[in-house]
């Protein structure tokens, strides 16, 4: 079976950049698997950040930008901020209308 | 404004059959996209779950599939997810969220623009 792979952890300085990216175990990501990323906060729900590979959902700043890197899905943050610390999930779909999360990656700004 | 509730018992037996219920308001169960439940292991990652189309078509996670049955009442605006002979593992927070799925005129997922709004959670501890 095929596992969505990211990062675990990452940190950023404040006012930098980070690209987080979600890969496949086995394949290369592309915009076929129309992934989508989530911002999730301790004790809340998640918050949609990107879908489509690249569209903002409403109201979420340019700072976050999503993309094709390589074969991987990418998300870029510009000018990290502290309250950017958060858990980030990506999440692709596999076809058959199956999606699967990727483990999430642990953003810590500092 | 969109708005997802879940509701459920809090505790569930081992053995039993884990029942949510998620209520919609501002927007028809009955519109065009899907409906997913995704849960939280204390701790740890997301999972999808599945999701149901109002007219029934539902799509699971494989490692889930026997388990697993969802269901939708359109005269009340709510979904439900029923799970099966749960163990501690199925301990977590619960999330229902409505689902972008790209879907031909049957019903049939072609692709996904995500989970647009999600609701707070419902936390389920399966404990005897």
């Amino acid at each position: 079976q095929t596992v969505v792979t990211q990062e675990p952890s990452f940190s950023v300085s404040p006012g930098g950049t980070v690209t987080l990216t979600c890969g496949l175990s086995s394949g290369s990501v592309s915009t076929s698997y129309f992934p989508s990323w989530y911002q999730q906060t301790p004790g809340q729900a998640p918050r949609t950040l990107i879908y489509g590979t690249n569209t903002r959902s409403s109201g979420v700043p340019d700072r976050f930008s999503g993309y094709i890197l390589g074969n991987k899905a990418a998300l870029t943050i510009t000018g990290a901020q502290a309250d950017d610390e958060s858990h980030y999930y990506c999440v692709l779909y596999m076809g058959g209308g199956i999606s699967v999360f990727g483990g999430g990656t642990k953003l810590t700004v500092l | 404004q969109v708005q997802l509730q879940e509701s459920g018992p809090g505790l569930v037996k081992p053995s039993e059959t884990l029942s949510l219920t998620c209520s919609v308001s501002g927007y028809s169960v009955s519109s065009v996209n899907y409906w997913a439940w995704i849960r939280q292991p204390p701790g740890k990652g997301l999972e999808w779950i599945g999701n149901i189309y109002h007219r029934g078509n539902t799509y699971y996670n494989p490692s889930l599939k026997s388990r697993v049955t969802m269901s939708v009442d359109t005269p009340k605006n709510q979904f439900s997810l029923k799970l099966s002979s749960v163990t501690a593992a199925d301990t977590a927070m619960y999330y229902c969220a409505r689902d972008l799925s790209r879907i031909t005129i049957f019903g049939v997922i072609t692709g996904t623009d995500g989970f647009d709004i999600w609701g707070q959670g419902t936390k389920v501890t399966v404990f005897s």
